[in-house]
């Protein structure tokens, strides 16, 4: 059965960076990207990027780029997203997944993690 | 601003037929990428219930289904139940923006 694990709630100032980490079982982690979305408080849910843990490789949202840095250790079955440059818009529950299917061209996220709360304030 | 328009909110009795829409455009729906459906309760993740064409998520109840033409997208929910009032959200591939997209997000409220 697969699980998504992501750490918990973190309070950083303007400016700061965060990192986020989403420790996965039960499924080949080298498969399947792992997606990364966020949802600022009464929004819709925001695609912020994916990460191969095959292979290193990226995509991120235009809107990201620059300030998201998004990895995975195959070791721990772990993969992390970092945001820097933190404002108050970044404020937002931080969701990572694994898609449903295991090519490049899956976008569903048919498995979710808990959602890691990031509050931005001074 | 999300490039999947919904309608903001939706209400029905217990019983009836509501649908909910997913306007898209060319570089998304209308270029035959899969539409997603996402139901989520407050404070949870959201949770996968349409897929691909038409497919529901293991336990989702056959009341659910999901329609696509041109650039837009419908979930359709009959028979409407309490356990169904939540926020609904498609979601699909967008060509020309290279990644996902989401809509704005529909709340469903059982009367």
């Amino acid at each position: 059965q697969v699980h998504v694990v992501q750490s918990g709630s973190e309070l950083k100032q303007p400016g700061a960076s965060v990192r986020v980490s989403c420790k996965t079982s039960g499924y080949t982690f080298t498969d399947y990207y792992v997606h990364w979305v966020r949802q600022a408080p009464g929004q819709g849910p925001e695609w912020v990027g994916r990460v191969s843990p095959n292979s290193g490789g990226t995509n991120y949202a235009q809107k990201f780029q620059g300030r998201v840095t998004m990895t995975a250790d195959t070791s721990t079955r772990t993969a992390y997203m970092e945001l820097t440059g933190l404002t108050p818009d970044d404020t937002a529950v931080y969701y990572c997944g694994r898609p449903d299917c295991a090519t490049s061209n899956c976008w569903t996220i048919e498995h979710w993690g808990q959602g890691s709360l990031v509050t931005v304030s001074s | 601003q999300s490039v999947l328009t919904q309608p903001p909110s939706l209400s029905g009795a217990p019983g009836q037929r509501i649908t909910i829409s997913c306007s898209g455009s060319s570089s998304n729906i209308g270029a035959g990428n899969h539409v997603s459906w996402y139901q989520q309760l407050p404070g949870t993740a959201p949770k996968l219930i349409m897929f691909g064409y038409n497919r529901r998520s293991p336990g989702v109840p056959d009341r659910f289904s999901g329609s696509w033409s041109g650039t837009s997208a419908s979930l359709a929910i009959t028979g409407l139940q309490a356990e169904d009032e939540a926020d609904y959200y498609c979601q699909t591939h967008d060509n020309r923006l290279g990644g996902t997209i989401f809509g704005e997000g529909t709340k469903v409220t059982v009367l």
